[in-house]
């Protein structure tokens, strides 16, 4: 069965940088994968951020940035505002049966 | 503008089936995928299956295969997941989500429908 790993959590100062990260457990992930980014607040339906790695969606904020780092997908959050605390979750596309899986999650905390 | 708004709460015994609606307007119903996600209490996110609204084809994530049916109605543009032999782990809010076109971009979401198992 194949897993989808994120960090559990992360703590980042306001203004601060933060970057999370989606690996793979059948190796490296590329943009084949077409790694897309959601956020979810307590009681919120996910939002939508990132799609095919680094685009973003019209209403994504620029401090958002998606890329490929060391062989896994990557979340990147510039000038971090305490609006971003949240969980935070990457899908991956594996095709065939199993043809999306979601990581594990990362709850970001703004302190 | 876009929407996709979904059914109500359930609740459902053990062994009992739910169908869960997700009624899509703003665009057009046909040329987006629709896919069907669901997170348990305090859990994360479950990719369960898809369906594509044009021709009806659908594919599912193997642990549901066999328990699932995802349909749609383009008269009403509404898409169905149903899901049969309830048990109690199937407690969750399930969502919908639209994909631009094979895409894998998932841009938005219903609201959520949440779904109690219990006896």
């Amino acid at each position: 069965q194949t897993v989808v790993t994120q960090e559990p959590s992360l703590t980042v100062s306001p203004g601060g940088t933060v970057t999370l990260t989606c690996a793979s457990s059948t190796g490296a992930v590329t943009s084949g994968y077409y790694p897309n980014w959601f956020q979810q607040k307590p009681g919120q339906a996910p939002r939508a951020l990132i799609y095919s790695t680094s685009n973003k969606h019209s209403w994504t904020p620029a401090r958002f940035s998606g890329s490929l780092l060391g062989g896994k997908a990557a979340l990147t959050l510039s000038g971090v505002q305490p609006e971003d605390e949240a969980e935070y979750y990457c899908l991956l596309y594996y095709g065939g049966a199993q043809s999306y899986v979601f990581g594990t999650g990362t709850k970001v905390t703004v302190l | 503008q876009v929407q996709l708004v979904q059914s109500g709460a359930e609740v459902k015994k053990p062994g009992a089936s739910v169908k869960v609606s997700c009624k899509a307007s703003g665009y057009t119903f046909t040329s987006y995928y629709l896919h069907w996600v669901r997170q348990a209490p305090g859990q994360g996110l479950e990719w369960m299956g898809i369906i594509n609204p044009s021709g009806g084809s659908t594919s599912y994530a193997q642990k549901f295969q066999g328990r699932v049916t995802m349909t749609r109605d383009t008269s009403t543009s509404i898409v169905y997941m149903e899901l049969s032999s309830l048990r109690s782990e199937d407690t969750a809010v399930y969502y919908c989500a639209r994909e631009v076109g094979a895409t894998s971009n998932f841009d938005y979401w219903g609201q959520g429908s949440l779904v109690t198992v219990s006896s």
